[in-house]
């Protein structure tokens, strides 16, 4: 079993859908993040759960709304998508994350989401 | 304006010859800096770290090195083997290695 699984591994939506992306980390974590590769460019930071606390939005449009329900569980809500929304998301966790500097992410696999 | 930059977007090696992936830098508070390895279909894994108070750490046969005046770091594998063909990217963060700022990644194919 991995240690961070993501579901659905592919999504397909059309600007007016709504839908979910999954993510649940086996480790005993207790930060958890969002993270969206779009083509061409690095990987960037979209949110940070400490504790299930949210404690980082990095200027994410609020078409994303993410929800930690505990700190195992992460989620990431999709409505009213643009094509440029179109990338890799990935989801991440960490031992402890917020004050701690020698840290390391354990990712999952992704969703790759295409907007339609 | 990005802050962690990989200029070299793949590299092509010989198996058993070494292997230098450069990374550079502009944010001088950065403080810790990691090097993750991504297949194809996989999330990034963890590979090596280097804290800012070091200039070398090495595991196996990877090496990482931090010039910090050049604000530069590089990951030096040896001998490289077709098993490191992947994506490397350079990641360096302030005091939370958790928001780490990600490099556009180095493809690697090491040839048999």
């Amino acid at each position: 079993e991995t240690g961070v699984t993501q579901t659905p591994r592919h999504l397909v939506m059309g600007m007016t859908n709504k839908k979910s992306l999954k993510c649940e980390q086996h480790l005993g974590h207790n930060a958890m993040y969002w993270y969206k590769q779009s083509a061409k460019k690095p990987l960037e930071l979209m949110f940070v759960y400490n504790f299930k606390e949210q404690t980082e939005n990095n200027s994410v449009p609020s078409r994303f709304s993410p929800e930690c329900p505990n700190s195992s569980h992460l989620f990431l809500h999709l409505h009213t998508l643009q094509p440029e929304d179109s990338a890799l998301y990935l989801c991440a966790s960490s031992q402890e994350g917020y004050t701690t500097s020698n840290e390391k992410l354990f990712f999952g696999s992704g969703t790759q989401l295409s907007v339609l | 304006d990005q802050q962690v930059k990989q200029n070299s977007p793949s590299l092509s090696v010989q198996e058993g010859r070494i292997s230098i992936l450069n990374c550079d830098y502009t944010n001088s508070m950065f403080d810790y800096f990691l090097w993750y390895k991504k297949y194809p279909a996989e999330g990034p894994t963890f590979l090596i770290s280097i804290s800012s108070i070091k200039d070398k750490n090495e595991d196996g046969r990877f090496t990482v090195f931090l010039n910090k005046s050049a604000k530069h770091l590089s990951l030096h594998i040896v001998p490289s083997q077709p098993g490191d063909s992947a994506v490397y990217f350079c990641a360096a963060s302030e005091g939370n290695a958790g928001k780490s700022t990600f490099g556009d990644g180095t493809t690697l194919t090491v040839k048999p």
